[in-house]
């Protein structure tokens, strides 16, 4: 089956700016991350759905970061006013369910944001 | 904030060299260790989940162990291949299913 995906793959964008990035979970995977990764650093942890629970926002950076998921499929991503140092390759990942600690998170592409 | 730590950052290799690196984390609290692959340009990979002090894993050339009363975890490759060279990245599941990520080892294995 069709695995994670995320549009756009590449974005270029201006300081100052919104972005909305797209990811589309496996189908049937309940549970879906948001990570990043910024240059020479390792994946940090953005957000957490599990279906119909509260999010797990902890990771997010600044209250200019913002994410939302329709049900138990597409999520998006918002970053607003976006500084130089939101530069970073974003990466979803989805998964069965959470709770079991053998669960394996399958990811997406990522996309690549570069604020100017 | 959990550490979790990889070690060597970086490795370069001769084709069909055997290599190791070595993945650290806490050692309370311990659900599962995950190791991923990630090649340039592509998704990560999951390789293993790891569950059980002193679990071994094999996947072809690639295999890895596992002690969580220490804290650390090995991973192998046995005769590596150019297309082995990719960053691989350890991440520490705790019991709120959250996975931290160690920092990677980049391995680039030359013909």
């Amino acid at each position: 089956g069709a695995g994670v995906s995320q549009s756009p793959s590449n974005k270029v964008t201006e300081k100052g700016k919104d972005v909305e990035l797209r990811c589309d979970p496996i189908s049937g995977h309940t549970a879906l991350y948001w990570y990043r990764q910024r240059l020479g650093q390792g994946l940090e942890f953005l957000i957490y759905f599990q279906g119909n629970s509260a999010p797990d926002k902890s990771g997010l950076p600044s209250d200019r970061f913002s994410a939302e998921r329709t049900g138990e499929s597409v999520s998006t991503l918002t970053i607003q006013r976006t500084q130089q140092e939101d530069s970073a390759v974003y990466l979803c990942a989805s998964s069965l369910a959470a709770g079991g600690r053998w669960e394996t998170q399958y990811f997406g592409p990522g996309t690549r944001l570069l604020v100017l | 904030i959990l550490n979790v730590e990889q070690s060597p950052q970086s490795l370069h290799v001769q084709e069909g060299d055997s290599t190791n690196f070595t993945c650290s984390f806490p050692s309370s609290n311990f659900y599962a260790l995950h190791w991923y692959r990630w090649e340039t340009a592509k998704s990560p990979e999951a390789l293993f989940v790891m569950t059980l002090n002193g679990d071994e894993k094999k996947k072809g050339r690639i295999s890895a162990t596992l002690n969580t009363k220490e804290g650390y975890s090995y991973l192998y490759i046995k005769g590596s291949q150019p297309e082995d060279s990719a960053t691989y990245l350890c991440a520490f599941l705790n019991a709120g299913n959250m996975l931290t990520f160690g920092g990677g080892t980049r391995l680039m294995v030359k013909p």
